[in-house]
């Protein structure tokens, strides 16, 4: 079992959709959780960190389930500016590598 | 400076040849990361660096590759007789010193581009 899965979709969307991601992990250690987002040739920017209250930034939210060892993304009302790979990325509890999902392709829509 | 500056964006070599990729983190992050991507994958650690030393080289595949950060500042990706395989995006990210907050946060470079024909 890999350390960190992800569906590697596509997911093909409308625009003004609601997209879900789910991201599972096998460390039940991991102390630390984010959510990437990759555009086509371009390198990975933190879309948001994943707290264990769950998280919200406008269209995104976030959560944590700790029990189960998964994260969810999901992003409400789809632009076509979504489109990209969005990467789950787990820390290890004992050290600082981080610990990639090869992570699920959007595409919104017109 | 403002961001992770990777240096070349693009490289071209031929099968054996010796390759060094240079990373420029942001000014105070002292955690430095090397990672590799092929297409259609995430990325792939190699090594990390707390200051000057290689806290973790555990990712690095075979004694071809070998990393350096003499200053604490500056890190360079040294790849020996590069093969074919080898051909990936190199990035490197760089984060805040451990237990400050926000030094999970990891901001990547924009990547090298290696090509080994």
């Amino acid at each position: 079992r890999k350390e960190v899965e992800q569906d590697p979709g596509p997911f093909n969307v409308p625009e003004g959709a609601t997209v879900a991601f789910n991201c599972t992990y096998s460390n039940s250690a991991s102390q630390s959780f984010f959510w990437y987002r990759q555009d086509c040739r371009k390198e990975p920017k933190l879309l948001m960190s994943v707290y264990s209250s769950g998280n919200e930034d406008g269209r995104f939210t976030a959560q944590l389930n700790r029990a189960s060892q998964y994260i969810s993304l999901l992003i409400r009302d789809s632009k076509l500016s979504d489109s990209a790979t969005y990467l789950c990325v787990v820390m290890g509890g004992n050290n600082r590598k981080l610990i990639w999902g090869l992570g699920t392709s959007l595409a919104v829509n017109p | 400076g403002a961001g992770v500056s990777q240096t070349p964006s693009n490289k071209v070599t031929e099968k054996g040849k010796y390759v060094e990729l240079r990373c420029d983190p942001i000014s105070g992050h002292t955690a430095l990361y090397w990672y590799r991507q092929s297409l259609g994958q995430g990325p792939e650690f190699l090594i990390y660096f707390q200051g000057t030393g290689a806290a973790d080289d555990s990712g690095l595949p075979n004694d071809r590759f070998f990393a350096v950060r003499p200053e604490g500042s500056v890190s360079t990706l040294k790849i020996q007789r590069t093969e074919r395989g080898d051909s990936a995006v190199y990035l490197c990210a760089s984060s805040l010193m451990p237990g400050l907050s926000g030094a999970n946060v990891l901001t990547f470079g924009a990547g090298s581009r290696l090509t080994v024909l």
